[in-house]
Parts: structure tokens; sequence; C-alpha cells
């Protein structure tokens, strides 16, 4: 069943730009996750964290987490055309190690 | 990380015939690998988890028949996909989960049914 809602489903920037996606999910978690995914190809994981932290830094990448209202947001700062991608969050609930994705956003940016 | 290589990219293949799907753990031993499904512009849909030296735990609704999986070793997990038709044509991708918690996924396979 699907956990984790992305919005927006597409979101069209310019290059420099900063770009913001959210997640909101139903259930409980341990911990939750942003993947990339270029088009064609497998996710690659970029940020975790866990239900007991809320905010989170990986170079250009800002993750925050609101357990109370159960989302999650991922901010690229200073975008670049090569961000062009898919972007879904994944929940992990603790039940037999699955991760449940959401339906991901599509993000563009324009050089 | 763990690198997971998946073949092949792609196949297209006559509606009725099987097509085998393989995942490689290249650096590390996967004990289990998941067996995820994908359409266009849609989220990952797990379809089975693998694990080595036992039966494979498929998810609701998927046909175990129909979805062949084989874990017989540490570093190869297949996908066999049973008398095919154009409903399932698909990307197929497998990942593992190391002791990290995240997932590295293999490439994926556009598997196209005519």
């Amino acid at each position: 069943s699907q956990q984790g809602e992305e919005d927006p489903q597409a979101l069209s920037i310019q290059e420099g730009e900063n770009a913001t996606m959210n997640c909101s999910y139903k259930t409980s978690i341990n911990n939750l996750q942003w993947y990339r995914q270029n088009s064609g190809r497998g996710l690659v994981h970029l940020i975790l964290i866990r239900s007991n932290e809320r905010e989170k830094h990986s170079g250009r990448l800002r993750v925050t987490l609101d357990t109370s209202k159960k989302s999650s947001s991922l901010l690229i700062t200073a975008s670049r055309a090569a961000d062009t991608a898919s972007y879904f969050c994944a929940t992990d609930s603790g039940a037999n190690s699955k991760l449940t994705f959401g339906k991901g956003i599509t993000l563009s940016v324009r050089p | 990380g763990a690198v997971v290589s998946q073949h092949p990219s792609r196949v297209i293949c006559k509606s009725g015939t099987s097509v085998k799907i393989e995942c490689r753990s290249l650096d590390f031993q996967a004990t289990t690998m998941f067996w995820y499904r994908q359409f266009p512009k849609q989220s990952l849909m797990l379809m089975a988890t693998s694990n080595e030296g036992s039966k494979a735990t498929y998810e609701q609704g998927v046909e175990k028949d129909k979805f062949l999986i084989n874990h017989a070793s540490l570093t190869l997990s297949t996908l066999t996909v049973t008398s095919a038709h154009p409903e399932d044509s698909s990307f197929y991708i497998c990942s593992h989960r190391t002791a990290g918690e995240k997932l590295f996924f293999g490439s994926g396979t556009q598997l196209s049914v005519l």
C-alpha cells in the first residue's frame, strides 16, 4: 500500500534556484529516506533521517522531518541541470525491513 | 557502497516466452534481495523478497508461479517472468538492503513484451 505521498508531482525551476519537495506519510516510522532516479535507471540513495531527528544535511541537500505532522521535506539548494530526475521518499516502518515508496516527484532544472 | 549489477538492461520478447533477469552483488554477500516493479511515472511496487537458500516471500497479489525467484547463492538472485504477456511489460529493479538500512539498487531492466 502507498505510504509516502510526495508533492508537488512535478516541479520545474531555473538553474540556481532552490527546489523543495514534500512527502507525507500515514503510519509511524523508524526512518524516512529520499532516493533519486534518473530516467530508465535504478534508484540512488540520497539521505536518511531517523524518527528522532528533525533535520539533516548532506552537501546541497537538506531534509526535515516532522513526525507530529507525518511529513518530510527535501530541499536542494542552488540547483543544477544535472539535478533533473525523479525523487522518491520511502518510509521504513520497521516491519520486515521493507521500504514503502511514494509516487515520486519529477524535477526539471532548466539551464 | 554495495554494488548491485543487474542484467539485461533492456529486453524485448514475444508473448508466451520466458525472460530471466539477473542481479549480482559485486562487493558484498546479499542474503536478501528485493524485487520491485515500476510502471511509467509510477512508484516502485515491491513484488517479492528473495532469501538466499530459501523460498522467496511474495507480496499480496503477485503470482509466484508467474514471477519465479531464485536466490541460490549469496551473490546472485534471479527473477524469471514466465509466459510473458504484454501486461507484464514494465521496469523491474532489484535492490539489496545493507545493515545501514538504505537500499542499493540495480540499474533496472526494461521488459517489453510484444
